[in-house]
């Protein structure tokens, strides 16, 4: 199974409210990452969060990692329209050779109803 | 400084045919790393390169498909005598060798097997 599953799977909501989202992951990680992706697009880096850090903000973003529980929240706060996509939590873990493995969960798709 | 770029953006074969999937990582990145995505789904790791190097293939299924990053030129996915379930998205990222390891996604090549 993932690494890193997402909760929920979907999440539909107005404009101008929150939107949370979970990742739970099994085993140690350095770090977690959360990515974005737009329909039909790439991928793109939101924010990173350290094993040694319970919180992060970048904006109207906030992240919060929990390594006893083994779990992240992503929370997205006065959200638009524009905010409408798939959301991904990534953990790194140790891979062969020494380097940091990323792997990512399942995804979380929001939609924004304006 | 331009970011991840691939080519072709769209792929259509035939069954039985070859598919070559370019990847160029961002100027400064020496770490190349190939993800496939299935509709509707998260991102599974396929494999994990340095410069004429690969580190890490778990993630690549044993038969038909390769992976290549020489020390000129861009990385290569390649696919031989693809079937209809290679049809998926194929992300390729690059990284700078930091101990971050921040990921940076190009646009993906959508591959479709008639």
């Amino acid at each position: 199974s993932q690494q890193g599953e997402e909760d929920p799977q979907a999440l539909s909501i107005q404009e101008g409210e929150n939107a949370t989202m979970n990742c739970s992951y099994k085993t140690s990680i350095n770090n977690l990452q959360w990515y974005r992706q737009n329909s039909g697009r790439g991928l793109v880096h939101l924010i990173l969060i350290r094993s040694n850090e319970r919180e992060k903000h970048s904006g109207r973003l906030r992240v919060t990692l929990d390594t006893s529980k083994k779990s992240s929240s992503l929370l997205i706060t006065a959200s638009r329209a524009a905010d409408t996509a798939s959301y991904f939590c990534a953990t790194d873990v140790r891979g062969s050779g020494g380097y940091q493995k990323v792997t990512f969960g399942t995804g979380t798709k929001l939609q924004v109803i304006p | 400084n331009a970011g991840v770029m691939q080519n072709p953006r769209h792929l259509v074969r035939r069954r039985g045919q070859e598919a070559r999937l370019r990847c160029s990582p961002m100027k400064g990145h020496s770490h190349v790393y190939w993800y496939r995505q299935l509709p509707e789904e998260g991102l599974k790791f396929m494999v994990y390169l340095q410069k004429e190097n690969i580190i890490d293939e778990s993630g690549m299924p044993k038969e038909r498909f390769s992976a290549e990053f020489p020390k000129e030129g861009p990385s290569i996915l390649r696919i031989q005598q693809v079937v209809r379930g290679d049809s998926a998205a194929y992300f390729c990222a690059s990284s700078p060798p930091t101990l971050n390891n921040e990921q940076f996604f190009g646009p993906g090549t959508r591959l479709t097997v008639l």
